[in-house]
């Protein structure tokens, strides 16, 4: 197992085009988070998935973001008419169910896809 | 809600030593954490406190005390790829969410 990957590393897009993303994580962890995170901030919660479910949704996160976890394995995160706002790093992680080794331990997170809206 | 506040940057020299303070008000409490950024990667853990008191790992230390809403993470021997932003996060209850303070940057100097 190689970790969390995320794809692609990198995106520019227009202001108004549609982005997603891709995050695998590692492959027994049931739980991936997805967080954002702007220069000179740390990373802000969005979204939180247990398997194929999603279980609670920041309100930063408005009607434009959208999640998934089909099949409780890769998850996608999309963004519609993206605005310069938008621009950040998009970190994915996960973590296994609870344990005493895995509470220790906290994440495992992605390399991150960096947005830039132009 | 979560309120974490941690100084924004410090700079030491090489082969000293570095504390980096972390005080928060949580509406719930699940552990602390410490995590490295390099500029431009994913955060990697350090260490973690659930329980009052010093976790030691080879070169970093990291102290809690939940009576005070408090932790520091100590640096020694400072190395010059010890640079770096030190993200401080706690942990809530299941799911398990981990909010970030803003991070701090430090900067070893030769």
């Amino acid at each position: 197992d190689t970790g969390v990957s995320q794809n692609p590393r990198h995106k520019i897009t227009k202001r108004g085009q549609n982005v997603t993303f891709r995050c695998d994580p590692i492959s027994e962890h049931n739980r991936l988070y997805w967080y954002r995170q702007t220069l000179g901030q740390g990373p802000e919660f969005l979204t939180y998935f247990q398997n194929e479910a999603q279980l609670e949704k920041s309100r930063l996160l408005s009607d434009r973001f959208s999640a998934e976890r089909p099949k409780g394995s890769f998850s996608t995160l999309e963004i519609q008419r993206t605005e310069q706002g938008d621009s950040a790093m998009y970190l994915c992680a996960s973590s296994s169910r609870d344990s005493a080794q895995s509470l220790g331990y906290g994440y495992t997170f992605g390399s991150g896809t960096r947005l830039t809206v132009v | 809600g979560q309120n974490i506040d941690q100084p924004t940057e410090m700079t030491a020299t090489e082969g000293a030593i570095v504390q980096i303070n972390c005080t928060y008000q949580t509406s719930g409490f699940n552990g602390l954490f410490w995590y490295q950024q390099h500029a431009g990667e994913a955060p990697t853990f350090l260490s973690y406190n659930v329980l009052d008191g010093l976790e030691e790992k080879g070169r970093f230390s990291s102290f809690l005390s939940r009576s005070k809403g408090y932790s520091y993470l100590l640096l020694k021997e400072l190395q010059m790829k010890d640079s770096a932003s030190y993200l401080c996060a706690v942990r809530d209850a299941p799911p398990h969410k981990l909010s970030f303070g803003a991070g701090t940057t430090v900067t070893v100097r030769a």
